[in-house]
């Protein structure tokens, strides 16, 4: 069964709409949580990340005031996506790092959130 | 340079092919490496881990080569189930940096 809960999966929204996505860790705790974006046709770019109750480690080239992230419990963060625009529209993934809770897995993905911005 | 580059494809084999897949990373202090495959519009999920060892998972086979840094994953027998894209996967830290992906389509 699914480990990470992502929600909404799916944003239809105006130019100029802040969206909040968020990323749920379930039955487990994630001190540590990312962010990623895909692009059509492209690979998985790490944008963030997550640490709880601390300041997100942004990648170079993203925009930290225009892609606000939350962290403030070990089963939670969101990414909000502020004043967004139609170049944001893009798939976006959070995954949560289980290393040493006895998974063989570096991480767990979220659903993923298609975002599209009119 | 891409730190995980891959060949795009896409690949389009017939049943029961066996099918190669090749991708080389820039990072030589990089210390895990993966194999996700991921359909459409839809998460990356776990294949299966690479050792230089090489190690196999039924059909699929994966293999590591340190000094070239590069990786290969082969399937046998290819499945109609097994169309999907195959990600490069190599971790350095905690952090997974994805290569672009191997888009394979399987046909009857």
């Amino acid at each position: 069964g699914a480990v990470v809960s992502q929600h909404p999966s799916w944003v239809i929204c105006k130019s100029g709409t802040s969206v909040k996505i968020e990323c749920r860790s379930l039955d487990f705790q994630a001190t540590t949580m990312f962010w990623y974006r895909q692009f059509p046709k492209q690979s998985l770019m790490l944008m963030a990340t997550s640490n709880e109750g601390s300041k997100a480690t942004y990648e170079q080239g993203v925009e930290k005031d225009k892609f606000l992230i939350n962290h403030a419990s070990l089963t939670l963060s969101t990414l909000t996506v502020t004043s967004a625009h139609p170049e944001d529209s893009s798939f976006y993934i959070c995954s949560a790092s289980i290393m040493g809770l006895g998974s063989n897995q570096p991480q767990h993905f979220g659903d993923g959130t298609r975002l599209s911005i009119l | 340079r891409k730190e995980v580059e891959q060949d795009p494809g896409p690949f389009n084999v017939p049943e029961g092919a066996t099918v190669a897949f090749n991708c080389t990373y820039s990072n030589s202090a990089s210390q895990s490496f993966f194999w996700y495959r991921q359909d459409c519009r839809k998460e990356p999920k776990l294949l299966m881990s690479v050792y230089s060892s090489g190690n196999e998972d039924g059909r699929f086979t994966a293999q590591l080569n340190r000094a070239s840094q590069y990786i290969s994953l082969l399937i046998r027998d290819s499945k109609l189930s097994d169309s999907a894209t195959y990600l490069c996967v190599v971790a350095y830290t905690d952090k997974l940096i994805f290569g672009t992906g191997t888009r394979l389509q399987v046909f009857p």
